[in-house]
């Protein structure tokens, strides 16, 4: 079974630019989560889905970001416009409800730049 | 201030030591998990424990969630460098609620 897919792996753009990251979470999963990391800050969760719906968005940083799960097998993470301060690795994962151990499977990344 | 933190922040040993890296919390945890994180990857689930003073093995990897359920530790015995990578803990205050990741501890095994 395929795991968590994020694209791009990679994204380099200009400041100001559009920016959107792509993730499939693992079939039959019904919670999605996006996170960043960074050297200074870490792993944070931004926000997550359980069923498509938005449950809790207060990671979020600022309303440059948004996020959509239009259906189960598919979301977007959209920074406009970026800033150089939105480098970072960004991560989506999966899970599904009803797992004692909520055992998170993560997805390989999206390396973002802005220069 | 973070709600979990991990020690040592780095740690380079030669292959066939031991080590433990510890995660401590000030905070009472319903359940809180290990990942390890390769270069380029993201982070994979090593372990869940829920109950305090459980210990759980994986192989060479020996995992104890303390007894007031704030701190965990992560034993490695005889590393390996296939153990080299990034050790994050994560806990969840309540079960169902989502796990906040600690720093990690970035581990190096020198063949």
């Amino acid at each position: 079974d395929a795991g968590v897919i994020q694209s791009p792996r990679h994204e380099v753009t200009e400041m100001g630019q559009e920016v959107t990251l792509r993730c499939k979470p693992i079939s039959g999963h019904d919670y999605l989560f996006w996170y960043r990391q960074t050297m200074m800050r870490g792993l944070e969760l931004l926000i997550y889905f359980n069923n498509n719906v938005p449950i809790d968005d207060s990671g979020m940083p600022e309303d440059r970001f948004s996020a959509k799960m239009p259906n189960a097998s598919f979301s977007t993470l959209k920074i406009q416009p970026s800033e150089p301060r939105d480098s970072a690795v960004y991560f989506c994962a999966s899970r599904i409800s009803g797992s004692y151990l909520y055992e998170q499977y993560f997805g390989p990344g999206t390396r973002l730049t802005v220069t | 201030t973070q709600l979990l933190e991990q020690s040592p922040q780095f740690l380079s040993i030669q292959e066939g030591e031991n080590l433990t890296v510890y995660c401590n919390s000030s905070s009472v945890f319903s359940s809180l998990q290990w990942y390890r994180q390769e270069p380029g990857e993201g982070p994979v689930l090593l372990v869940t424990v829920v109950t305090g003073g459980e210990v759980k093995k994986l192989k060479r990897l020996t995992f104890q969630f303390g007894d007031a359920r704030k701190d965990s530790s992560l034993h490695i015995t005889a590393a390996q460098p296939g153990d080299t990578g990034l050790y994050l803990c994560a806990g969840a205050k309540n079960y169902g609620q989502n796990f906040v990741f600690g720093p990690g501890t970035r581990l190096s095994v020198l063949p």
